[in-house]
């Protein structure tokens, strides 16, 4: 149980277009998702909170209009990364929570910006 | 001083031998710790959790909180090739926030 994807697994897009990837809880009913980017040789950094139906919290420093989260339903959020620039570059990784405090993690989504 | 700290390694141990991964923290309010593996270009996994103080058992894992060192441990015992991985401590206390340390690169030579 508590199964966690993504997709795609990998992406490659040219600077300035839109890219979204999809997490998805397959045999529970996420009540928060949470989107992490994580850099080589680096920990995962929190990038927003989404409940479903409301609007993501984001971490300080992450820009809102360039990452955009969608969290359609109880097994569904999206993550649009908007006009994306080489530095955008990195390892994203979305996890989905029941009760707030066990948070099991997708496998990942490596975004390469050309 | 960063809320979670925790020795990067590498770490390189033979096969069978018994590993001790640690992590200190700074944070009163942390009530949840947790272990995760992640091998390469993949997301983590939950190998343990564990509430409050004590100690918590789980196969060839034991993982150890002490609360009044601000000290938590993962002890794994007999360790495998498979074992190899990067392992991450993580924590929470009064939100769902999980803080994570850097992870320590486990390598289990045959």
């Amino acid at each position: 149980g508590a199964v966690v994807s993504q997709h795609p697994s990998r992406v490659i897009c040219k600077s300035g277009t839109s890219v979204k990837i999809e997490c998805r809880s397959l045999d529970f009913q996420a009540t928060t998702m949470f989107w992490y980017r994580q850099f080589p040789k680096q920990s995962l950094m929190l990038m927003a909170t989404s409940n479903e139906g409301s609007k993501a919290t984001y971490e300080q420093g992450v820009e809102k209009d360039k990452f955009l989260i969608n969290h359609a339903s109880l097994t569904l959020s999206t993550l649009t990364v908007t006009s994306a620039h080489p530095e955008d570059s990195s390892f994203y990784i979305c996890s989905a929570s029941v009760s707030g405090y066990e948070q099991y993690f997708g496998p990942g989504t490596r975004l390469t910006v050309t | 001083q960063k809320e979670v700290e925790q020795d990067p390694g590498p770490l390189s141990v033979p096969e069978g031998a018994i590993v001790s991964l640690n992590c200190t923290y700074s944070n009163s309010a942390f009530q949840y710790f947790m272990w995760y593996r992640q091998y390469s270009r993949k997301g983590p996994e939950l190998l343990m959790y564990t509430y409050s103080s004590g100690n918590k058992e789980d196969g060839r894992f034991t993982a150890q909180v002490d609360k009044s060192s601000k000290y938590i441990s993962l002890f794994i015992r007999d360790s495998q090739p498979s074992d190899s991985a990067t392992y991450l401590c993580a924590m929470q206390g009064g939100s769902e926030k999980l803080v994570f340390g850097k992870g320590t690169k486990l390598t289990v030579n045959p």
